[in-house]
């Protein structure tokens, strides 16, 4: 079974980076993309942007470009999300997922970034 | 990119159908045959439940059913069932290649 692992919950000060991970399992990592979406407090789903993990070609919602990067690590078939510039609105849980095509068919379980002072 | 617009609510007792509109535009929802659906219950990850409009993944109940026309896509639970209350969410693969959410809907069984 297809198995995505995020990092562990983080609290950051505005102004601040975060870095979440995600590390793939039980399939070819370099075959498929991984996404990255995030939900603020009682709020919808969010998409962030996508990597393929095979040649690290990235695609970024406008709303982002400039703050986030979606980077991968082959040799440990881990997807990695760095976001900028963090504020408090940035509080939210960030999920990645992997593309079974045009839509997403395995997520992590999630990681909760909070951005406070 | 502006969310696709869902109703914020739906609500329907055991037995019943009910029906989730997920309304685009023709950069998205209108141009490709890309719409998704997922269910989320809460403090849990989504899971997908329609992909492509109406294909349905191995091991999702086949009481779950999609459609499209034009620049709007539907959900369709029949037979509705407690375990079916959750938020559902449509997404939608665009013309400039990313991805779009709807705004979500909290489906209630009475």
């Amino acid at each position: 079974q297809v198995q995505l692992v995020q990092s562990g919950a983080e609290v950051k000060e505005p102004g601040a980076s975060v870095k979440v991970s995600c590390r793939a399992s039980t399939y070819t990592f370099t075959t498929y993309v991984i996404h990255w979406v995030r939900q603020a407090p009682g709020q919808r789903l969010e998409w962030m942007g996508w990597i393929n993990a095979g040649n690290g070609n990235t695609k970024y919602s406008q709303k982002f470009q400039g703050r986030v990067t979606i980077t991968r690590d082959t040799s440990a078939s881990t997807a990695y999300m760095e976001l900028s510039s963090l504020r408090s609105e940035d509080t939210a849980v960030y999920f990645c997922a992997k593309s079974g095509g045009y839509h997403f068919d395995y997520w992590g379980q999630g990681t909760l970034v909070t951005v406070s002072s | 990119q502006s969310a696709l617009t869902q109703p914020a609510s739906v609500s329907g007792s055991p037995g019943q159908s009910i029906t989730i509109s997920c309304t685009g535009t023709s950069s998205d929802v209108g141009a490709y045959n890309y719409v998704s659906w997922y269910q989320q219950h809460p403090g849990k990850a989504p899971k997908l439940m329609i992909y492509d409009v109406s294909n349905r993944p191995s091991g999702v109940s086949d009481r779950f059913s999609g459609s499209k026309s034009g620049n709007t896509a539907s959900l369709t639970i029949s037979w509705l069932q407690a375990e079916d209350e959750a938020d559902y969410y449509c997404s939608s693969f665009t013309s400039s290649s990313t991805r779009v959410f709807g705004t979500g809907t909290e489906v209630t069984v009475l």
